[in-house]
């Protein structure tokens, strides 16, 4: 099963733009790179998901290098409201769906 | 649209008490999953369910029972309450593979 590495904790500042980097060096052909936000007392929520190359969706962008051994979510112009836990998750495109969460990113936004 | 409910919200245990978690959805997903959630180690899976009367174990499965008799039903039994199953409790639900998760709001247990 494909493990993910990420910073344990990130600051920023509200107006700023924020990439989180993860680190997936054994990703599988079918496996998808997906990233979860969440806030204390809840369940995670979907941000973004994608398998290679660039997307981009209303609050966020997904940046897929060729070989796909990292990928780097990007949030543009982050509010006090992006304080969160991040998730990275390189998951199964195959029969099953075990998607293995790694330990998350706490991003900090500052006034 | 409810998504995925999840009871109770809090529970304490006994030590070897049992209980069952409940988890529901109303989106019609065929994959349902129960993930744990204790601090500094994020989630990991429980138990999940491709479909109606198809059930496998996750990465945790020890301690804990699953059966999926419906598509919107996915119990999580605690037969004998261990001090080490003390954790926040999430279920989750999608509509297949590569397709985003739906999360409850998440039980915590308590086992004393």
């Amino acid at each position: 099963l494909a493990k993910t590495t990420q910073p344990i904790s990130m600051d920023s500042y509200e107006g700023q733009e924020v990439n989180i980097t993860c680190s997936h060096n054994n990703i599988a052909t079918n496996d998808y790179i997906t990233w979860y936000q969440q806030f204390p007392s809840q369940g995670p929520r979907f941000i973004i998901q994608g398998y290679k190359t660039k997307v981009t969706n209303e609050v966020a962008s997904l940046f897929i290098p060729a070989d796909r051994k990292s990928s780097t979510l990007s949030l543009p112009r982050v509010s006090l409201s992006d304080t969160a836990v991040y998730y990275c998750l390189v998951g199964y495109g195959g029969a099953t769906n075990k998607l293995i969460f790694g330990t998350g990113t706490l991003l900090a936004v500052q006034p | 649209n409810a998504g995925v409910t999840q009871t109770p919200k809090f529970q304490v245990l006994k030590t070897g008490q049992s209980m069952t978690l409940q988890c529901a959805q109303d989106m019609n997903h065929e994959y349902m999953s129960w993930y744990r959630q204790d601090p500094g180690m994020g989630l990991r899976l429980i138990h999940y369910s491709v479909g109606a009367g198809i059930t496998d174990q996750g990465e945790v499965p020890n301690g804990y029972n699953v059966s999926r008799s419906t598509t919107e039903d996915f119990p999580l039994r605690l037969l004998s309450a261990a001090p080490s199953q003390t954790s926040v409790y999430f279920c989750a639900s999608t509509r297949g593979v590569g397709y985003e998760q739906y999360f409850g709001p998440g039980t915590r247990l308590t086992v004393t």
